[in-house]
C-alpha cells in the first residue's frame, strides 16, 4: 500500500487569500496522480488527473503541478472563495492498481 | 446519464446480521472500486473489481468481508456478522479504464450503522 502524505491537515483562510497544499508520494513505479475535491455530505469529485513529470493543470482558479522524480504535487487556489471550502484529496497509483488516497487537506474559507 | 448508484443510502444492522451494499457503475464503466471512510479517517481502499474478476482485494479485512461484480447486475459488498466497528460510510467508484487518464466517479455512499 502506497504511503501518501498531505499537508497541511487543515487550513483556514480569508476570502480572497491564495493558498496551496502539498501531496507527497513514493516516486518509484509512478503511474498517475489524481486530485479530488470532497464537500461535506457529498461525494468526492475529480479535479485533475496528472501523469507526466512537469504536468501543470488548471481549472478556473485552481491549478496543480506534478514532480514525479521527487514524488510531490502541489494544488493551488487563487483568490479563495467560501465555495472552495472542502477537503482536497490526492491519490497516486501504480500501474494496474487502485487509487490510494491521502487523508486530505480540509480548507475553510471565511467571508 | 446516471452516475454511480449506490443503495441503500443508509443501512442499520444489529450485531451479527449481514449487510449487503450495492453499487451500479456508470454506463460504460467496467472498473469498480470500494472504499471505506471511518470516523476521523480518510478514504481507505478495500477492493478493486472488474466484471467477474477481483483485481486487488488487499484492503479487505480477511474475514467476514467479500465483494463481487457479476457479469450482470451491480457490484455487491457483503459484510457477514457485522460488529460495531464496521459502522462507516462505504463508497463505491467506477472508471471506464484503469485510472491513469480517467478520474473515478463516486457514488453517494452507503452509511452503515451497527447497533
Amino acid at each position: 500500500i502506497l504511503n501518501v502524505e498531505q499537508s497541511p491537515q487543515s487550513l483556514h483562510v480569508q476570502e480572497g487569500d491564495s493558498t496551496n497544499f502539498t501531496c507527497s508520494f513514493p516516486s518509484s513505479n509512478f503511474y498517475a496522480l489524481h486530485w479530488y475535491r470532497w464537500e461535506t455530505a457529498k461525494s468526492p469529485e475529480a479535479l485533475f488527473v496528472m501523469t507526466l513529470n512537469g504536468d501543470e493543470k488548471k481549472k478556473g482558479r485552481i491549478s496543480a503541478t506534478l514532480n514525479t522524480k521527487e514524488g510531490y504535487s502541489y494544488l493551488y487556489i487563487k483568490g479563495s472563495q467560501p465555495e472552495d471550502s472542502a477537503t482536497y484529496l490526492c491519490a497516486p497509483n501504480q500501474a494496474g492498481t487502485a487509487l490510494i488516497f491521502g487523508k486530505g487537506t480540509t480548507l475553510s474559507v471565511s467571508s | 446519464n446516471a452516475g454511480v448508484m449506490q443503495n441503500p443510502r443508509h443501512l442499520v444492522r444489529r450485531r451479527g446480521q449481514e449487510a449487503r451494499l450495492r453499487c451500479s457503475p456508470m454506463k460504460g464503466h467496467s472498473h469498480v472500486y470500494w472504499y471505506r471512510q471511518l470516523p476521523e479517517e480518510g478514504l481507505k481502499f478495500m477492493v478493486y473489481l472488474q466484471k467477474e474478476n477481483i483485481i486487488d482485494e488487499s484492503g479487505m479485512p480477511k474475514e467476514r468481508f467479500s465483494a463481487e461484480f457479476p457479469k450482470e447486475g451491480p457490484s455487491i459488498l457483503r459484510i457477514q456478522q457485522v460488529v460495531r466497528g464496521d459502522s462507516a460510510a462505504y463508497f463505491c467508484a467506477s472508471s471506464p479504464l484503469e485510472g491513469r487518464g480517467y478520474g473515478y466517479t463516486f457514488g453517494s455512499g452507503t452509511r452503515l450503522t451497527v447497533v
